[in-house]
């Protein structure tokens, strides 16, 4: 079975830094290109980051750009988001996702259930 | 980056009615469109990809249109399970945008 399991999230005070994983299992972790979306309360759905799939390229929301790093270990088959320099509007569900193995497209085809991040004094 | 309105944001329905949910694109994205379903307190779900194909499992009763600017996603007869927030999402981009959902409710 596809399974995408978050952790690492909790409570942080503003400008501070939390790790979050996100652990693969039941596909080729190494194949995929995988994403960081997230989800404030009660609001909609917005594309954090992604990377390749081996790891040397990366992109990130104008919002995050220069705080947040996504990473990953293929040995691990773990994708990684580091995320510093937190702010009240980082507060949210942290879905890592997988990206389709179609050619040419983009869109996310598995989902983890998400981790929670909440960054307040 | 492309901007995604989705129309309405709650829509009211009952059991076997046909719905129809509209997302416009900012700018031309072709056919490269997805829709999700996500359940409160639940991760989103793939239904749609490239507008109008259906993804593996998902029921028949759905199904996606449009091209360019305007697209739509319908359900042909709004069963329980279907009660859920719809989501479109652009990938003409890897800058992926999500459209601001459509609450479906009793």
């Amino acid at each position: 079975e596809v399974q995408l399991v978050e952790s690492g999230g909790g409570l942080v005070q503003p400008g501070g830094s939390l790790r979050l994983s996100c652990e693969a299992s039941g596909f080729t972790f190494s194949s995929f290109w995988m994403h960081w979306v997230r989800q404030a309360p009660g609001k909609g759905l917005v594309w954090v980051s992604r990377i390749n799939s081996y790891g040397g390229s990366t992109d990130y929301a104008d919002s995050v750009k220069g705080r947040f790093t996504i990473s990953r270990d293929n040995a691990k088959n773990t994708l990684y988001l580091q995320m510093n320099s937190l702010r009240g509007e980082d507060t949210a569900v942290y879905y890592c996702a997988r990206e389709t193995a179609l050619t040419g497209s983009f869109f996310i085809d598995v989902w983890g259930k998400g981790t929670t991040v909440t960054v307040s004094s | 980056d492309i901007h995604m309105t989705q129309s309405p944001s709650t829509l009211s329905a009952s059991i076997g009615d046909r719905v129809t949910i509209t997302c416009r694109a900012s700018q031309s994205i072709t056919t490269w469109l997805a829709w999700y379903q996500q359940k409160p307190g639940g991760a989103p779900r793939l239904l749609i990809y490239k507008a109008s194909t259906l993804q593996s499992g998902v029921p028949s009763r759905f199904s996606g249109s449009g091209s360019g600017t305007e697209f739509t996603l319908n359900i042909s007869s709004l069963q329980p399970d279907d009660f859920a927030t719809y989501y479109c999402q652009q990938y003409n981009s890897y800058l992926l945008t999500f459209g601001g959902g459509t609450k479906v409710e009793i």
